[in-house]
């Protein structure tokens, strides 16, 4: 399958935890890697693999997998974290290819 | 500074064909696979292919939407990456990024993108 799914909006009060998941039947499979993205700038890596951050990353960022579903965790969101937030994986099936959840607007209050 | 930057972006004619190119400077270019991606306007991110480095064979890979239009090519020698469209549509208009890709191996293995170009603008339009 090549479809992710994602919460199209979440909302944290500054300081307190958001979750967001990502369902897919290509996350049986791979890991989800997640991308931040603020307005008009490029997405950037926050996550990857079992529950890597790339350098540079905050760690109240963290990840989780179980069957079809991987979730991003921010621990004390900050004002900063406000942004889309994008899943992504390999996709199952014979080529190699990669999909993109339908992203995640956070709103920190 | 570690970066990529894209280029040859602009306004095109539907029918016409365009390459973009994304020069890396920081690192070793040729260590990695390099990929494009694009997003139009208030849409999610869409992988577009890669094509790996030498070391894991230097092979391509595209998405169905893509497949038989856009190429993407490299020269490690000049620290590059392109990528040629052609038959362009007014549905290809979009920011186009490239990123570079790393293998994470694991029982099955993929690739993240871990350093992404700030993108150039490719409007398809008469």
């Amino acid at each position: 399958s090549s479809e992710l799914t994602q919460d199209p909006a979440v909302s944290v009060a500054l300081g307190q935890t958001v979750k967001i998941t990502c369902q897919g039947e290509s996350l049986r499979a791979y890991y989800a890697n997640w991308y931040q993205q603020k307005p008009g700038q490029a997405p950037v890596l926050v996550m990857y693999g079992r529950n890597y951050r790339p350098s540079g990353i905050p760690d109240r960022f963290s990840g989780s997998s179980s069957g079809n579903t991987a979730s991003l965790t921010v621990t004390g969101a900050q004002a900063e974290d406000e942004a889309d937030y994008y899943c992504s994986s390999r996709a199952s099936g014979g080529y190699h290819q990669y999909v993109f959840g339908t992203g995640t607007k956070v709103s920190v209050l | 500074e570690v970066q990529l930057v894209e280029s040859g972006g602009g306004l095109v004619q539907p029918g016409r064909s365009l390459r973009l190119s994304c020069t890396a400077s920081g690192f070793t270019f040729g260590d990695y696979a390099m990929t494009w991606f694009r997003q139009a306007p208030g849409k999610g991110p869409e992988w577009i292919g890669f094509i790996k480095s030498e070391a894991y064979g230097g092979t391509t890979e595209y998405a169905a939407s893509v497949r038989d239009k856009f190429t993407i090519s490299r020269d490690d020698s000049k620290s590059v990456a392109y990528l040629q469209m052609n038959s362009l549509e007014a549905e290809d208009s979009a920011i186009y990024y490239c990123a570079r890709g790393i293998f994470y191996q694991d029982t099955r293995g993929f690739y993240y993108f871990d350093l992404w170009g700030q993108g150039t603008l490719v409007t398809v339009s008469s």
